[in-house]
């Protein structure tokens, strides 16, 4: 399978607890990107990466939440301190260069805060 | 401010009765406007890239087109297989990083 994965596919969490997930993009694309959708609402950008280079931050992203792409491969998305709020489907999508931007998604990481 | 907007919320067709979806954006600098399919608990799935007004792209029984405002999805004689919900996207920006959804229409092809 060539497409883009994400690890979990679901996780329950207590509030307060940290959690990460993890995102394998389609391995030619240098471009990641992370969304969150809860029910009934489109994806929301929360960040974006260029290769290992973190160049968008959605503002309505908490000190809470940190995105990394080392050697800009795959990547991973914690949150710390969860709350209920945060409780959505965390989507993770990859493109290839300039021109041809197209974002392929993977299945998602469906996010349950006790 | 920039905004995506689709219309109908929800949408309940008869097989074989064609009918469209709209997609209507207030965005400056327009890069590109993206239509997904998404069923329950997956993620969306790519169906077409438009990139100027006048585009037109088809698959199957589903034509996506684009105008200076506003974009339509279009599908002929659906079946229920083409149950799901649709949604558009913007990419918008100097650097053309920034994406937008919409809320989507959520399609039910009754047989």
């Amino acid at each position: 399978d060539t497409g883009v994965s994400q690890d979990p596919r679901h996780k329950i969490t207590k509030r307060g607890q940290n959690v990460t997930f993890r995102c394998d993009p389609i391995s030619e694309h240098n471009r990641l990107y992370w969304y969150r959708q809860t029910l009934g609402q489109g994806p929301e950008f929360l960040t974006y990466f260029q290769n290992e280079a973190q160049l968008e931050k959605s503002r309505l992203l908490s000190d809470r939440f940190s995105a990394e792409r080392p050697k800009g491969s795959f990547s991973t998305l914690e949150i710390q301190r969860t709350e209920q709020g945060d409780s959505a489907m965390y989507l993770c999508a990859s493109s290839g260069l300039a021109g041809k931007e197209t974002q392929y998604f993977g299945p998602g990481t469906r996010l349950l805060v006790l | 401010e920039d905004q995506v907007t689709q219309s109908p919320e929800a949408l309940r067709l008869q097989e074989g009765e064609s009918s469209s979806l709209n997609c209507s954006y207030t965005v400056s600098g327009l890069r590109g406007l993206f239509w997904y399919r998404q069923d329950p608990g997956k993620g969306p799935e790519f169906l077409f890239t438009l990139y100027s007004a006048g585009e037109e792209k088809e698959k199957e029984r589903l034509k996506a087109t684009l105008t200076k405002k506003e974009s339509f999805l279009h599908i002929t004689a659906p079946k229920p297989e083409d149950s799901a919900t649709y949604l558009c996207a913007v990419q918008m920006g100097y650097t053309g990083n920034q994406f937008y959804f919409g809320t989507g229409t959520s399609l039910t092809v009754i047989p």
